[in-house]
């Protein structure tokens, strides 16, 4: 059984650039969540997607946008960058039955770094 | 107030203490609870979900759960260096879940 898997690892943009980060999820799951991890803080929630389509956002502007593909593998957008978006973003699957309460499996994260 | 508050430490034991951890939090609505363990540069993995008030263990771990009080603790007993991590407490009653800050510790051989 394959994990959860994020590219690329680390990534280093500057401000005002878009930048798109990737994930499969773990097989037999067909949820997807994006979290953001500033340093030194716990991930707090981006969005999720089921079966393709946004199923819950959290407190983030819509210049962070996301897909989810039929494979339920998905991607994460963030437009015109800010400094404040340098953090581990990381990427949970789940095999949803139609709770939140589904325990989510974490991928390692991508690191990115706005300078 | 935050939702979820966890004393961010840093905390550092030496090998084979016990180590208590804690979060409180203030959403009534939060009825699912769970301890991420954490290792530097890594995505969190789960240790423990827990339901019910009381306790639940598995292995040299321990998580209980006091929905009165609004809190709950992850215990680890006979810590070891590997334990070395960040440990971070989530939650959720059928929304997103919610983190904690995340507590890091360091057992010394």
């Amino acid at each position: 059984e394959t994990g959860v898997t994020q590219s690329p690892t680390h990534l280093i943009k500057t401000r005002g650039q878009q930048v798109t980060l990737r994930c499969s999820s773990q097989s037999g799951h067909n949820t997807v969540s994006w979290y953001q991890q500033a340093l030194g803080q716990g991930p707090q929630f981006i969005f999720q997607y089921y079966r393709e389509e946004e199923n819950g956002r959290g407190n983030f502007p819509p210049r962070f946008s996301g897909l989810q593909f039929p494979n339920y593998s998905s991607e994460l957008n963030v437009n015109a960058l800010e400094l404040d978006d340098s953090a581990l973003y990381l990427c949970a699957s789940s095999a949803f039955r139609g709770a939140n309460t589904d325990t989510q499996y974490f991928g390692p994260g991508t690191r990115l770094t706005v300078l | 107030q935050k939702e979820v508050e966890q004393d961010p430490g840093p905390l550092s034991v030496p090998e084979g203490a016990i180590v208590s951890l804690n979060c409180t939090y203030s959403n009534s609505a939060f009825q699912y609870f769970m301890w991420y363990r954490q290792y530097s540069r890594k995505g969190p993995e789960l240790l423990m979900y827990t339901y019910s008030s009381g306790n639940k263990e598995d292995g040299r771990f321990t998580a209980q759960v006091d929905k009165s009080s609004k809190y709950i603790s992850l215990f680890i007993r006979d810590s070891q260096p590997s334990d070395s991590a960040t440990y971070l407490c989530a939650m959720t009653g059928n929304t997103p879940l919610v983190f904690g800050k995340g507590t890091r510790l360091s057992v010394i051989a």
